[in-house]
């Protein structure tokens, strides 16, 4: 089975800051890789999806990158409601999801 | 628009069952697969399975194969997941939610609290 690695498992940053989280994949999963944020209480919520494309409604500031092995999602500006816990996820006939990244105000 | 609307919270002794429902509308039900996903308290999300609900076929994870079952009703637009043997550490919150078709979940339901407790 392939083993997501996400990366770091928190995160301490203040509003405006640009945010940078990891995804690391076992093996080549192409362009796979979906990205989700949840707060507390709540479902999660898909922010991008095959590794770059934003999901409709998402904010701009929000983008992702990466192909094959390695993967990173980005908010380029901070804002105060992205405080939030982050996990990557990936489809290979079984569905995984990284460790995710607790994203809190520094 | 798409909504998910699961049944509400459940507390189970272990070796028991249970049985959450989620109920679709906004969108034509048998046109997307959908899953079971958990979140035990404080942790990561964990997927337990799907079902197509054009023909009723599934899929499990490894570690709930012969202890889950994903059924749905077309007529109401509804898919069930039922635990059977519960342990203390089934105790989480199980999310329904869509397939939007790129092996991504486009949209969740609001989670349905499972405790496990003698």
């Amino acid at each position: 089975d392939i083993q997501m690695t996400q990366s770091p498992s928190s995160l301490s940053a203040s509003v405006g800051d640009r945010v940078t989280i990891t995804c690391q994949a076992s093996q080549d999963i192409s362009k796979y890789l979906n990205w989700y944020q949840q707060k507390p209480g709540k479902a999660p919520k898909l922010l991008i999806y095959d590794a770059s494309i934003l999901q409709k409604g998402v904010p701009s500031r929000f983008s992702g990158s990466g192909y094959g092995t390695d993967f990173t999602f980005t908010i380029s500006s901070l804002q105060p409601e992205d405080f939030a816990t982050y996990y990557c996820q990936h489809y290979d006939h079984l569905y995984t999801f990284g460790q995710g990244t607790i994203l809190d105000v520094k | 628009q798409v909504q998910l609307v699961q049944s509400g919270a459940e507390v189970k002794k272990p070796g028991a069952s249970v049985k959450v429902s989620c109920k679709t509308s906004g969108y034509s039900f048998t046109g997307f697969y959908m899953h079971w996903i958990r979140q035990a308290p404080g942790q990561g999300l964990e997927w337990v399975g799907w079902i197509n609900p054009a023909n009723g076929g599934t899929n499990y994870a490894r570690k709930f194969q012969g202890r889950v079952s994903v059924t749905r009703d077309t007529s109401i637009n509804t898919m069930y997941m039922e635990l059977n043997r519960l342990k203390s550490d089934d105790t989480a919150v199980y999310y329904c939610a869509r397939d939007g078709s790129s092996w991504m979940f486009d949209h969740w339901g609001q989670g349905t609290l499972v405790t496990v407790s003698s």
